[in-house]
């Protein structure tokens, strides 16, 4: 099956420089590539995802890339906020079951 | 208006009780799914669920149990619960169906369940 691998798993930056998080997946044929962020004690929220037919997706701040060939895909958050600080998930899926990273701390130092 | 909303947000019980926990959606969508996060924050898929089919993640103890009265609800029945069950137990909810392939899935905001 599906096996995500996340890294890093805790990430500390200076308020204004980017972050980058990166994760590999197993299974070829997965094709949809979403993004959560959790604050503490909150649900998971999706804030970007990217498709296996797009190489790159932009959402103001928040960038995706997806490498097919490598099964890699990064997330790249640029000017960072203290409000972005939270853990951040990734996942693959083929057949709806999203299956997680084991997450990325992030904390924004203002 | 909540999209996802599950109940309740806290549950604690002893070892060995039956418990459930009730999920429900507003955004019409087809699928449904349960995941479990651990005390490290690990998310995992425990089922999902549409109108035709169920799906167990194969690691999932036979004790739990996913039942649906309708599209809208997907609840979780635990039984005989165990210490090891203790954790935040999360519904989520997608538009397209299991087998198309490619969802937008929607989180609840979590029950945390103690065992005690």
């Amino acid at each position: 099956g599906e096996n995500v691998e996340q890294h890093p798993s805790t990430l500390s930056v200076q308020e204004g420089d980017s972050a980058v998080i990166k994760c590999t997946y197993s299974d070829s044929a997965s094709n949809y590539f979403p993004w959560y962020k959790q604050e503490l004690g909150k649900r998971p929220q999706l804030i970007i995802d990217i498709r296996s037919n797009v190489g790159e997706k932009k959402d103001q701040r928040i960038a995706v890339t997806l490498n097919k060939t490598a099964k890699h895909f990064s997330l790249h958050i640029t000017e960072t906020q203290p409000e972005d600080s939270a853990v951040y998930f990734c996942a693959a899926s083929r057949w709806g079951n999203l299956i997680f990273g084991k997450g990325t701390k992030l904390s924004v130092k203002p | 208006d909540t999209a996802v909303s599950q109940t309740p947000k806290y549950l604690v019980t002893q070892m060995g009780n039956d418990k459930s926990i009730k999920c429900e959606q507003n955004l019409g969508h087809d699928t449904m799914y349960w995941y479990k996060q651990d005390s490290k924050k690990f998310l995992k898929i425990m089922f999902s669920y549409n109108n035709k089919e169920l799906i167990i993640n194969e690691t999932v103890p036979n004790r739990f149990s996913p039942k649906s009265p309708d599209k809208a609800h997907l609840n979780l029945h635990i039984n005989s619960l165990e210490l090891g069950d203790s954790a935040v137990y999360f519904c989520a909810s997608s538009q397209d169906g299991v087998g198309l392939a490619i969802n937008k899935q929607y989180f609840g905001p979590g029950t945390r369940l103690t065992v005690t």
